[in-house]
């Protein structure tokens, strides 16, 4: 059973489209997580959830926006894609926020190419 | 500003030798740090911890060192395997949740 699970694996698209990434984990974790691996590999976050409330909201453009329908589900809608949207996208849940002794676990990641 | 870092983009190490990974951080509020291993086409998975209040943690062939003076962390890997070729990412917080990663640094293990 996997324990995080994303889909799409992969993703191609133009530019000005609107696109999803879902995300589920089993493990009946408080906290989600999305982040961006970039191509510079550096992986940083983008939002956290907890218990389907925003908890973390980095930086990020309001193109993108998170959805949390449950704390099993986080899922990703990104508006108007732009060439720079392209990345890997992780998503990663743990027990609780702000309990470091709890580590997150990762999904195999999005690869969202835009062209 | 890059308050995580990774300098060494890629080791290579004979099989059954130590691999050495070394991490350094800038912010001083940092008390929790986290080692995360990564093959390709999967998400990073959990390696080791070590809370601020130690300066050495140790699982199985694997040894987390902190020096809080130097702001640097290291991970020993004894002795090295095949299967531990992966990228290895260093990882801190101050009790958030909000992880700030290094840029990974890619160990090969040579049969």
């Amino acid at each position: 059973d996997t324990a995080v699970s994303q889909t799409p694996k992969y993703l191609v698209t133009q530019m000005g489209n609107d696109k999803s990434i879902k995300c589920e984990q089993n493990l009946g974790h408080d906290t989600m997580y999305w982040y961006k691996q970039d191509s510079k590999k550096f992986l940083k976050i983008m939002f956290s959830y907890n218990n389907k409330e925003l908890i973390i909201n980095e930086t990020v453009p309001n193109r993108f926006s998170p959805k949390s329908p449950d704390k099993a589900h986080l899922n990703l809608h990104i508006n108007s894609l732009e060439l720079g949207d392209s990345a890997v996208y992780f998503c990663a849940s743990s027990q609780d926020n702000g309990r470091v002794d709890y580590e997150q676990y990762f999904g195999p990641g999005t690869r969202l190419t835009v062209t | 500003d890059q308050q995580v870092k990774q300098n060494s983009p890629s080791l290579s190490v004979q099989e059954g030798r130590i691999s050495i990974l070394n991490c350094d951080y800038t912010n001083s509020m940092f008390d929790y740090f986290l080692w995360y291993k990564k093959y390709p086409a999967e998400g990073p998975t959990f390696l080791i911890s070590i809370s601020s209040i130690k300066d050495k943690n140790e699982d199985g062939r694997f040894t987390v060192f902190l020096n809080k003076s130097a702001k640097h962390l290291s991970l020993h890997i004894v002795p090295s395997q095949p299967g531990d070729s992966a990228v290895y990412f260093c990882a801190a917080t101050y009790n958030t949740g909000k992880l700030i990663f290094g840029q990974g640094t890619t160990l090969q293990v040579k049969p």
